[in-house]
């Protein structure tokens, strides 16, 4: 069965940091994969969108990137952390135009 | 862009009561899902409507799409402590699960 693992659970960092956040998927070849971004007051909003190794789709402008360097690994980036990247990161894959699967989600606090 | 607006925001009801939660939409719906988060985790996936006027069960919550494809509902009957969470309504009409989601609804059962 497919399973998919995002970590860490929890993060804490200053602002001006740099930042890495990976997710995992096991048990399925060539998924979509994709970062979402849950803020207080905000909604869950896409961020990233992936269809294949190397390939990134940046949905909103932002201080963050999205790398994908191989098949069912997708990395979320930032080189300098603003206090307005605070928020909830989910991860997801999907198989094609089927439903979203998610993680756990990290929890990313910015001081 | 596509909007989702659920109402209400939160809901607090007895056990054992029924209760509704509604997403509307500015734009025709042509794929419409329903998530459940519990607080701090990620979505788990409910249901998924696509023809005007379907309508979906599992268990004690059933789904609907109006027939103008703009309006979906969420129903729960009977509540339990165990439908207790935050409810998302997620249209994807971009493609590719591309998916714009509602602000929630935070259902809290009390006993």
């Amino acid at each position: 069965s497919q399973t998919i693992h995002q970590w860490p659970a929890t993060l804490v960092q200053p602002v001006g940091s740099p930042l890495s956040l990976e997710c995992t998927v096991e048990g399925t070849s060539n998924p979509n994969l994709y970062w979402y971004r849950q803020a207080a007051g905000r909604g869950l909003q896409l961020l990233f969108y992936s269809v294949g190794i190397g390939q990134i789709s940046s949905e909103v402008p932002q201080n963050l990137s999205a790398s994908r360097p191989q098949d069912r690994q997708f990395i979320l980036s930032s080189k300098k952390l603003l206090l307005s990247d605070s928020g909830f990161y989910l991860c997801a894959w999907s198989a094609g135009n089927e439903k979203l699967f998610f993680g756990s989600g990290t929890q990313l606090s910015v001081l | 862009s596509q909007e989702l607006e659920q109402s209400p925001q939160s809901l607090i009801v007895q056990e054992g009561k029924n209760l509704t939660i509604n997403c509307t939409s500015s734009k025709t719906l042509y794929g419409l899902y329903w998530y459940k988060q519990k607080y701090g985790e990620g979505l788990i996936f409910l249901m998924m409507l696509q023809k005007g006027g379907e309508e979906k069960s599992h268990e004690k919550i059933t789904a609907k799409l109006d027939e103008k494809k703009q309006q979906s509902s969420l129903h729960i009957t009977a509540s339990q402590p165990s439908h207790a969470g935050i409810y998302l309504c997620g249209a994807d009409n971009q493609g590719a699960q591309k998916l714009v989601f509602g602000q929630g609804t935070r259902l809290t059962i009390n006993p």
